[in-house]
Order: C-alpha cells, then sequence, then structure tokens
C-alpha cells in the first residue's frame, strides 16, 4: 500500500541534543514537504524538494536541514534542539501531474511531536 | 502574493446540524482550490478539491464550489457527526507549481 510514514511519531528529549526526525514514501513522489506546525494549528513550510539532491528552504526560517538522497526519503536534521523548536512537524510529498509544472495534491504524513525540555 | 482566509473556530454546532465554513482566497490567474482535515493526533488529509471555477468537489457528505467572482471556496455539509470534529484547512496552489498556500484552519466541535 502506497504511504508517507513519518518516525517518531513523538519525541522528548533535552536541549542541546541531536535529532533527526524520518520521512519516507512508497509512492514514488518527486517533491517532498515539511511543515511546522504551531499550536496555534497554522502551517509553514519549512523546507521543500523537488527530487534527488534537490532541497529548498521554505517560507519559515528553520535551524533544522534537510537531505534527500533518496526519492523515498526526506529526512529533517536539527543539531541541536532547544525549547523554540518544541512543535508539530509534518511531512508531505506529491506527484508531478505533467506540463505546466502543475504537480498533484500533497499528501501528509501522521507528524512527528516534538518536546524539547 | 497568494492568501486564504478562513473562519476563525472553534465551530461548536449539534449532531445533525448543518455546517458552513467559509473560505475566501486571493490569489493571481486560476488556483486549484482543497480543503484539508486534520483529526485528532494525525496529519492532514485531502477532504476535496476543485481545479476551475465552478467546479464542485465533494467527498463524505462535504461539498464545496468553486466560486471565481466571490474568490470563494466554502465548506458545507448537511448533517454533522460526532466523527466529523476536527480542524479544517481551506488551501490554495496556483495554476504552475505546487507551493500549498493554507489558511488558519478552524476547529469543528461536533456534540451528540
Amino acid at each position: 500500500e502506497a504511504d508517507i510514514y513519518q518516525t517518531p511519531r513523538y519525541l522528548v528529549i533535552g536541549t542541546g541534543k541531536k535529532i533527526t526526525l524520518e520521512c519516507s514514501q512508497t509512492m514514488g513522489h518527486d517533491k517532498m514537504y515539511w511543515y511546522q506546525q504551531d499550536p496555534g494549528m497554522e502551517l509553514h513550510l519549512i523546507h521543500y524538494s523537488y527530487g534527488v539532491n534537490s532541497t529548498e528552504k521554505g517560507d519559515l526560517s528553520s535551524e533544522s536541514t534537510v537531505s534527500r538522497i533518496r526519492t523515498e526519503h526526506f529526512p529533517l536534521t536539527l543539531e541541536s534542539a532547544r525549547p523554540s523548536h518544541t512543535s508539530q512537524y509534518l511531512c508531505a510529498s506529491s506527484e508531478y501531474a505533467g506540463s505546466g509544472g502543475i504537480y498533484d495534491e500533497q499528501f501528509f504524513g501522521p507528524g512527528t511531536r516534538l518536546t524539547v525540555l | 502574493g497568494n492568501s486564504v482566509t478562513q473562519m476563525e473556530g472553534p465551530v461548536t454546532l449539534s449532531e445533525e446540524a448543518f455546517l458552513t465554513i467559509n473560505c475566501t482566497y486571493t490569489a493571481t490567474g486560476y488556483p486549484s482550490l482543497f480543503w484539508y482535515v486534520q483529526y485528532p493526533g494525525e496529519g492532514l488529509q485531502l477532504l476535496l478539491k476543485a481545479t476551475k471555477a465552478d467546479d464542485k468537489g465533494s467527498n463524505k457528505g462535504f461539498e464545496a464550489t468553486y466560486r471565481k467572482e466571490t474568490t470563494s471556496f466554502h465548506l458545507e455539509k448537511g448533517s454533522v457527526q460526532v466523527s466529523d470534529s476536527a480542524v479544517y484547512f481551506c488551501a490554495l496552489t496556483p495554476n504552475a507549481g505546487n507551493m500549498l498556500t493554507f489558511g488558519g484552519g478552524t476547529r469543528l466541535m461536533v456534540k451528540p
């Protein structure tokens, strides 16, 4: 079954630790995204990728970094976690739908809720 | 730039009540419009979409019509259930590229 996975679902960690949030999709989608969702529910795009070896920063500045070595895998890393990084992180992917640079709708993973103490 | 404005919540309804969640947008050209739903503790799921003016998207009893003249995409359901309690996001993507612009989300609470 084609799907998009995120691990861990919940993570509580101390300040200064390095963490990696995993995101994998089995749909063969070219484009992948990371969103940060604040407690007020608003979604902010922090990173996206058009494909392997492509990474771009989104609308919201983030101290996190991403990599795209394989099509199906788009991990997000925080080198030194801080309490201000506490949030819900959502990964998504979409497929190129054809000519004109149009992509199909985005499919979202279940999210990782990160708490930094 | 592109923007999406949706009514602030929470919206609290009794079971079987009629639901409307307003959504208006600002965009150049002819964007595609979406409604996503987020159930507690989960990611977003696409609820319905419309890709051109006057299209009606529908799914699970929900529907929304793409109104270019009023730049609106209001979500409606004739009879809500407790299981519809969730956060609903209106979103758009321009006719080229796929950078979703989300509204701020509307929390719906349905009481038995």
